[in-house]
């Protein structure tokens, strides 16, 4: 089974603080995306990225940067973390490719005060 | 911008009735996903339908894809309790590489 493990369940940050998340996968899939979802928002794509090293910016970028340095590993960086970004953080991976399904981690829910 | 977007919102039904979910989208695709989410958690993929294909079936699952109304349905058969979950659609572009999500159905099953 595909596997998706992001580092925390829950986070509390104050504002200004940076911020890491990251997401892990074991299935050695090229293309990794971070989500966040907000009530009555659905998902909005934040950062995709293609293979190691490769970065895109999705639909919200601002105040969110990323870092692929190894294939199984993706990392969404706040800079400054400020309290519009409370929120719930998703991580897919997926192979490839357009015919295939993104797997999901947990969610990281994060409050920033 | 969202892509696909679910009809109806939330819907409560009776264990053993049937769910159906829909979504529509506005541009050319090159497929539908539907993935489930339960309550504070990751999504869980269900079933993907390709631009070509019309009906898809997976156990309980039944999609459909109508590409000239840019709409999908998501029927569940036989309802349980424990498909109380949040449905959304994601449609991924024919340029192949972003999938784009609706903001979800909720659906309650009362047992």
């Amino acid at each position: 089974d595909v596997k998706v493990t992001q580092s925390s369940r829950y986070l509390v940050k104050r504002t200004g603080e940076k911020v890491f998340l990251e997401c892990v996968q074991d299935m050695d899939h090229e293309n990794m995306f971070w989500y966040r979802q907000d009530p009555g928002l659905g998902l909005r794509l934040i950062y995709f990225s293609y293979d190691v090293k490769m970065k895109e910016k999705g639909d919200i970028p601002e105040g969110y940067s990323v870092s692929r340095e190894k294939k199984e590993r993706f990392s969404l960086i706040l800079e400054s973390a400020s309290t519009n970004q409370t929120s719930m953080y998703l991580c897919a991976s997926r192979r490839q490719g357009a015919g295939y399904e993104q797997y999901f981690g947990p969610g990281t829910r994060l409050t920033v005060t | 911008s969202q892509q696909g977007e679910e009809d109806p919102q939330a819907l409560s039904i009776q264990e053993g009735e049937n769910a159906t979910m829909n979504c529509s989208y506005k541009t050319s695709i090159n497929n539908l996903q539907w993935y489930r989410q339960n309550s504070g958690r990751g999504l869980v993929h269900l079933i993907l339908i390709r631009s070509n294909e019309r009906e898809k079936h997976s156990g309980r699952l039944r999609v459909t894809l109508d590409t000239s109304k840019k709409s999908s349905s998501l029927l569940i058969t036989a309802s349980r309790a424990a498909d109380t979950a949040s449905y959304f659609c994601a449609t991924c572009d024919t340029g192949g590489f972003k999938t784009i999500f609706g903001a979800g159905t909720r659906l309650f099953v009362k047992a």
